[in-house]
């Protein structure tokens, strides 16, 4: 049984560059979650993905966008990257139950480093 | 509003208990808990809702005390590969945003 799959693991852009990371959810899982992890912080929440749309965000610009595909599969974008974007972007899934917050397994990440 | 964790970090001998908290000033629905070690993503430990329905592991146990926003996460006779950083992640009622809380390090030596 495949757990949650992200790529690429590792990422070099420049200021102003565009990027899109890319998470496959753990089989049977329809919910996708996002998540920025600075260095020593813990994650902090992107958004999540639901039936293809996104169903809750965070305080997050909207320079982070995202998608979600009919097979559950889910596209971070972040656009204009600032030095600050810097950090491991977590994917994490789950089952989208409403009303009931499942556990949510994630990936192994994604290390963005913008220079 | 973040989660506060206490400790902020804590060094055991093999064998010995910890306690790590996580206190909310918002109403909670859920808690989850979580251990991550250096360069890895976090693996899921327990979750915890409200009304005192509680999964989990065998020596890593939890408790969610409703009135006061407050869950507490037990780790007995620990392990080496209990070493990491634990966090807290928390959910309201009507939400699917899990804010994690401040972390712990806790480190378990020989």
């Amino acid at each position: 049984d495949a757990g949650v799959t992200q790529s690429p693991t590792h990422l070099i852009k420049t200021r102003g560059q565009q990027v899109t990371l890319r998470c496959s959810p753990k089989s049977g899982h329809d919910t996708v979650s996002w998540y920025q992890q600075a260095l020593g912080q813990g994650p902090q929440f992107i958004f999540q993905y639901y039936e293809e749309e996104e169903r809750q965000r965070g305080n997050f610009p909207d320079r982070f966008s995202g998608h979600q595909f009919p097979n559950y599969s889910s596209e971070l974008n972040v656009n204009a990257l600032l030095l600050g974007d810097s950090a491991l972007y977590l994917c994490a899934s789950s089952l989208g139950l409403a009303g009931s917050p499942d556990t949510q397994y994630f990936g192994p990440g994604t290390r963005l480093t913008v220079l | 509003q973040q989660p506060v964790q206490s400790p902020q970090a804590v060094i055991l001998r093999e064998g010995e208990d910890a306690v790590i908290n996580c206190s909310s000033s918002k109403a909670l629905y859920s808690v989850h808990w979580y251990r991550q070690k250096h360069g890895e993503a976090p693996v899921f430990l327990m979750i915890l809702l409200k009304g005192g329905e509680q999964k989990g592991h065998e020596k890593i146990s939890a408790s969610f005390n409703e009135k006061k926003q407050q869950s507490s996460l037990y780790l007995t006779a620990s392990q080496l590969s209990y070493s990491g950083t634990y966090f807290c992640g928390t959910a309201t009622s009507g939400t699917y945003k899990y804010i994690f809380g401040t972390g712990t390090r806790l480190k378990v030596l020989a």
